[in-house]
């Protein structure tokens, strides 16, 4: 049962580097959620895909890129990466749009940027 | 958004039923509530949903008032890897085609004592 599958689970970076994360899901889902968690501030949506080749913005988009090429998979980038997005990062996969479908998450990306 | 409020914290003895409380009096009348828990370190674990009956799987029962303003989540039988931050969450609808946010408070830390 490998449900939804985040890598790397931990990153160090410098200030300015990029990196892309990548969010596999094995469910079939439609639906899939990048958020990421700070302390006192809850998760907080990046971007989201209702589908393959689909991709919205959340409520803190900017410095992200997000792709949806594979049903499967999720990516989200960082361009240039800033001490500000220093953050734990979770992907989450939900089977439809039907509001009786829950999420399912991963078990994160800690990622540090010095 | 729909608010929900519970706890900051509460204790349990191992063995026993933890019952934990929840009020969303704004609650919409087609608005699920959602249980998840995070245990120190991993994603957010979906527990259980419910809109207007009484549910109950596997991990826990949930137990929702006639005029749904408030819900209690049950775990029968508490054991020392239930100590987590318990989140109950009514989400918010977001973009596009039906693409909802989890909305994460703080949750109620519960403790399992031995």
């Amino acid at each position: 049962n490998a449900g939804v599958t985040q890598t790397p689970k931990f990153r160090v970076l410098k200030t300015g580097q990029s990196m892309t994360l990548l969010c596999a899901q094995d469910m079939n889902h439609e639906y899939m959620y990048w958020y990421r968690q700070d302390p006192g501030m809850g998760l907080r949506l990046i971007h989201y895909s209702v589908g393959e080749g689909t991709t919205a913005k959340g409520e803190v988009p900017d410095g992200y890129n997000v792709s949806r090429l594979k049903k499967q998979n999720f990516l989200l980038g960082l361009e240039s990466a800033a001490p500000s997005q220093t953050s734990v990062y979770f992907c989450a996969s939900r089977r439809t749009g039907a509001t009786n479908q829950p999420q399912h998450f991963g078990d994160g990306t800690r990622l540090s940027i010095l | 958004d729909a608010k929900t409020t519970q706890p900051p914290s509460m204790d349990c003895a191992e063995g026993r039923a933890a019952n934990l409380p929840c009020n969303h009096s704004t609650i919409s009348g087609n608005e699920y509530v959602y249980w998840y828990r995070q245990i120190h370190s991993q994603g957010p674990q979906y527990i259980i949903h419910g809109l207007k009956n009484n549910e109950t799987n596997e991990m826990a029962s949930l137990i929702i008032t006639e005029d749904r303003k408030s819900s209690t989540l049950i775990l029968p039988h508490a054991t020392l890897r239930d100590t987590a931050v318990y989140y109950c969450i009514v989400r918010v609808g977001v973009g596009i085609q039906g693409a909802q946010k989890l909305v994460f408070g703080q949750g109620t830390r519960l403790t399992i004592n031995p």
